[in-house]
């Protein structure tokens, strides 16, 4: 089955600087990649996804990156701001109906004032 | 509003006494699933529904059980109760399959097993 690697585990940052969060999954079926951020005391929230047939979307300050040939894509926050402080968690599906999605490990983000 | 709300929100028990976590949305999503988050481990599928009287395995489904009597709630069930099933669990809807549309998280279900 599908495994989803997520790098690093923590991420602290200056506010205004840049966050990078980068995945790596096994399955080459794999066609659906979203990232969904999960603040304190909350489930987590979709904020972005990408499809395979796409490299890169961009949504105001987070953009998201795909290397279909190296099976890993990235999360790109860019002007970090406290409210951006949270858990991110990236997930990958074939992406068909009834196809599950496989989450990664999370990355604890602090936005440092 | 569009939601998944779970129930109980914070849960002590101890080892062996049944419990039943409730779920329901109210978006008329046909698929959904429940997901028990662990430190360093992400999010793993316990249990997943694709509509009424349908239901499967995920990843991690030993221990659990679950029914889907009614599309709009999807309660998981734990019969005996043991410490390794401390956890944070999630329930979560879509409109179609789990892996192709956003899928709505409740808020957590924060279970403790003494």
């Amino acid at each position: 089955g599908e495994n989803v690697e997520q790098h690093p585990s923590t991420l602290s940052v200056q506010e205004g600087d840049s966050a990078v969060i980068k995945c790596t999954y096994s399955d080459s079926a794999s066609n659906y990649f979203p990232w969904y951020k999960q603040e304190l005391g909350k489930g987590p929230q979709l904020i972005i996804d990408i499809r395979s047939n796409v490299g890169e979307k961009k949504d105001q300050r987070i953009a998201v990156t795909l290397n279909k040939t190296a099976k890993h894509f990235s999360l790109h926050i860019t002007e970090t701001q406290p409210e951006d402080s949270a858990v991110y968690f990236c997930a990958a599906s074939v992406g068909a109906a009834g196809n599950k999605l496989t989450f990664g490990g999370g990355t604890r983000v602090l936005v440092k004032p | 509003e569009a939601q998944v709300t779970q129930n109980p929100r914070y849960l002590i028990t101890v080892t062996g006494k049944k419990l039943t976590v409730t779920c329901s949305q109210n978006m008329n999503h046909e698929y959904m699933s429940w997901y028990r988050q662990d430190p360093g481990l992400g999010l793993r599928q316990i249990y997943y529904s694709m509509n009424v009287e349908v239901t499967d395995k995920g990843d991690v489904p030993e221990g659990y059980k679950v029914s889907r009597k009614e599309k709009r709630n999807f309660p998981l069930i734990l019969e005996s109760p043991s410490p390794n099933q401390t956890s944070l669990y999630f329930c979560a809807s879509s409109l179609a399959g789990g892996g192709n549309t956003e899928a709505f998280f409740g808020q957590g279900t924060r279970l403790t097993v003494v």
